[in-house]
């Protein structure tokens, strides 16, 4: 059974660097064809999908979230990280990662986002002063 | 706002059927047979129920059904159950920038 489990200080400062970890247990992140997944929810802006790694270090990014960051993976644990940096009271919210299924194509540089199929329970992140 | 237009509540009886309705756009629900449904109970994570627009992964009731009519995406639930009540959210591939896309959520009350 695929469990993930996510895992990081719940509580942040404006302008600090946000950085969780999803272990991963049941399967490997460097299977091909499977895209590694952080999604965010938080009551004012609903399910937001963050970005995901795949193919052992390769990185598709939401584009408003892009230029804060960074997704990657270590996989003698077994896990991906996030950090996401300059942080404001909007990213608050709770933070899945998750297995995701989906097509990748490197000439086009197209990202097919096709389901997502286990989510890991959440964290709660609150940026506050 | 969210990308993808869900009602943001439906109710029903125990034992009837609702249908939560998902529109988008000719870029994504409408362009691609990629949508999926996820149902999540109160401070619990999301479950997938349908994806590829019908496909019910295993060990999902068959009381949930999925369909498709141009950029609208329908999630149907029948024989409702108390157990049914929970917010159900779609998703869609995007041939935009973002190329994720979730509706914002529809709250089922099962009467």
């Amino acid at each position: 059974q695929v469990q993930l489990q996510e895992s990081g200080p719940g509580l942040l400062k404006p302008s600090q660097t946000l950085s969780l970890i999803c272990a991963v247990s049941g399967d490997s992140i460097s299977r091909d064809n499977y895209y590694w997944s952080w999604i965010r929810q938080s009551p004012g802006k609903g399910l937001e999908w963050i970005g995901c790694i795949f193919d052992r270090g390769s990185t598709y990014y939401n584009p408003s979230l892009k230029s804060r960051l960074t997704i990657s993976e270590d996989m003698s644990k077994n896990q991906f990280s996030l950090k996401l940096s300059s942080v404001t009271v909007a990213d608050s919210a709770m933070y899945f990662c998750a297995r995701t299924r989906g097509a990748f194509y490197y000439n086009s540089g197209t990202f097919y986002y096709y389901y997502i199929d286990v989510w890991g329970k959440g964290t709660a992140v609150t940026v506050s002063s | 706002q969210s990308a993808l237009t869900q009602p943001a509540s439906v109710s029903g009886s125990p034992g009837q059927s609702i249908t939560i309705s998902c529109s988008g756009t000719s870029s994504d629900v409408g362009g691609y047979n990629y949508v999926s449904w996820y149902q999540q109970h109160p401070g619990k994570a999301p479950k997938l129920i349908i994806y590829d627009v019908r496909d019910r992964p295993s060990g999902v009731s068959n009381r949930f059904s999925g369909s498709k009519s141009g950029n609208t995406a329908s999630l149907t639930i029948s024989g409702l159950q108390a157990e049914d009540e929970a917010d159900y959210y779609c998703s869609s591939c995007s041939s935009g920038s973002i190329t994720v896309l979730f509706g914002g959520g529809t709250r089922l009350t099962v009467l």
